[in-house]
């Protein structure tokens, strides 16, 4: 079966780094996308990496290893504003999107 | 951003009723997506319509129907349903399905089926 791992809910504090991660398992891989999502709003797209290595965007880059089924996602300098929950997204080689359960991100002052 | 629309945003119903939910995108795009989001569950495609034309339908309940009458608009019929089917659905829409497209995301319907 086609899977996506990450962890349910992480906690940081406002100034600091987190990184969020994401394993996958999926029939072929067709590009890894990063979603926010914010209480009662809707997914936003935050980042798409289809290649290897390190994708930056302002304060938020991601990460893709297509050999070991791996992706992160990392926050810098963290505002309250960035506590949400983050959706990391993949697309199998029928194009359709696997999706993984959301990871709440908690952020304390 | 109200690329795209969704109505209404919350929908108490009873198990008998019958209701429909809209979706509206203002983007151009050619493909459209029902999604449903249960608490800490990842989202489920539930229909895919590209150019008009439904593409998928993920084994979902007939008690479900959904409409796409052109490439802006999407419904979603409702009736009979369960209260498990209580949740959060999400409309998306794309230039087109498939390819490298990003998905672009309405606000959602919260609904809550008594």
């Amino acid at each position: 079966g086609q899977n996506i791992d990450q962890p349910t809910e992480m906690t940081a504090t406002e100034g600091a780094i987190v990184q969020i991660n994401c394993t996958y398992q999926t029939s072929g891989f067709n590009g890894l996308f990063w979603y926010q999502q914010h209480a009662g709003e809707a997914p936003t797209f935050l980042s798409y990496n289809v290649l290897d290595g390190l994708e930056e965007k302002g304060r938020f880059s991601s990460f893709l290893s297509r050999s070991k089924g791996y992706s992160y996602l990392l926050l810098k300098e963290l505002q309250m504003k960035d506590s949400a929950s983050y959706l990391c997204a993949v697309r199998d080689s029928n194009y359709q999107l696997i999706w993984g359960a959301g990871t709440k991100l908690i952020i304390k002052p | 951003e109200t690329g795209v629309t969704q109505t209404p945003r919350h929908l108490v119903m009873g198990m008998t009723n019958k209701k429909s939910l809209k979706c509206e995108q203002h983007l151009g795009h050619n493909a459209m997506y029902w999604y449903k989001q249960s608490a800490k569950k990842p989202l489920e495609l539930m229909f895919v319509y590209n150019f008009k034309e439904q593409t998928e339908n993920n084994s979902v309940p007939s008690r479900f129907s959904p409409e796409c009458p052109n490439s802006s608009h999407l419904f979603l019929h409702l009736h009979t349903l369960q209260p498990e089917d209580s949740a959060l659905y999400l409309c998306a829409s794309s230039q087109e399905q498939g390819n490298q497209e990003t998905q672009y995301f309405g606000p959602g319907t919260r609904l809550l089926v008594l």
